[in-house]
């Protein structure tokens, strides 16, 4: 049983580089959200997802895009990276959005230099 | 937005000791989780709560349901060196989004 599955799980980018990180589950989850989590700070929602075709912002969006185009897979997007996007990110699944007992991925840490 | 206070904010024991940890909202929830994260790893549910006053168990684990719904308990008994880990609080509301939100979490070290 796969579950959630993050790649990569190390990444190191320079400033200014884009990248995407990937999020696949085979759980047939209609919800999914990924989340950073800095030093201190718990674990912040950037963006989500209650369906495919259908996602929305969470606390903190900016720096970042996401699509939903299969149930599946949940990527995120950094456009143009920044120091302060320096993280560990983790993606979550969950059978619907009414459902708070999320499934996470084993992280992805990203450093930006 | 909603606000988790989860206290407190580290813990260092002994292996044998029990262990408290705690969450307090200003709003009401309708659901509590709680989550355990082992160093390097994403988090893994522990224990979810739906109504208020109930107490669960899972093990050396015992969560529960504040009544007045703004607040959350959990407690780990006869603490062993692999309980080492950040502990994290959620709460849910039934209406709006129902995104969960998280406390910021209780890091724990057992020494041996």
């Amino acid at each position: 049983n796969a579950g959630v599955t993050q790649t990569p799980k190390f990444q190191v980018l320079k400033t200014g580089q884009s990248m995407t990180l990937q999020c696949a589950q085979d759980m047939n989850h209609e919800y999914m959200s990924w989340y950073r989590q800095d030093p201190g700070m718990g674990l912040r929602l950037i963006h989500y997802s209650v369906g495919a075709g259908i996602t929305d912002q969470g606390e903190v969006p900016n720096g970042y895009n996401v699509s939903r185009s299969t149930t599946e897979d949940f990527p995120l997007r950094l456009l143009s990276a920044a120091p302060s996007q320096t993280s560990v990110y983790f993606c979550a699944s969950s059978e619907t959005s009414f459902a708070g007992e999320l499934f996470f991925g084993e992280g992805s840490r990203l450093t930006v230099l | 937005g909603q606000q988790l206070n989860q206290s407190p904010q580290s813990m260092f024991i002994q292996e044998g000791e029990d262990v408290s940890m705690n969450c307090t909202s200003s709003s009401i929830f309708n659901t509590w989780l709680w989550y355990k994260q082992d160093p390097g790893e994403g988090p893994v549910l522990l224990i979810a709560l739906y109504k208020a006053g109930e107490l669960t168990s899972n093990g050396r684990l015992t969560a529960q349901f504040g009544i007045t719904r703004k607040d959350s308990f959990l407690n780990i008994s006869a603490s062993i060196p692999s309980d080492v880990g950040i502990y994290f609080c959620a709460g849910q509301t039934s209406g709006g989004s129902y995104i969960p939100t998280f406390g910021r979490g209780t890091s724990l070290i057992v020494h041996p």
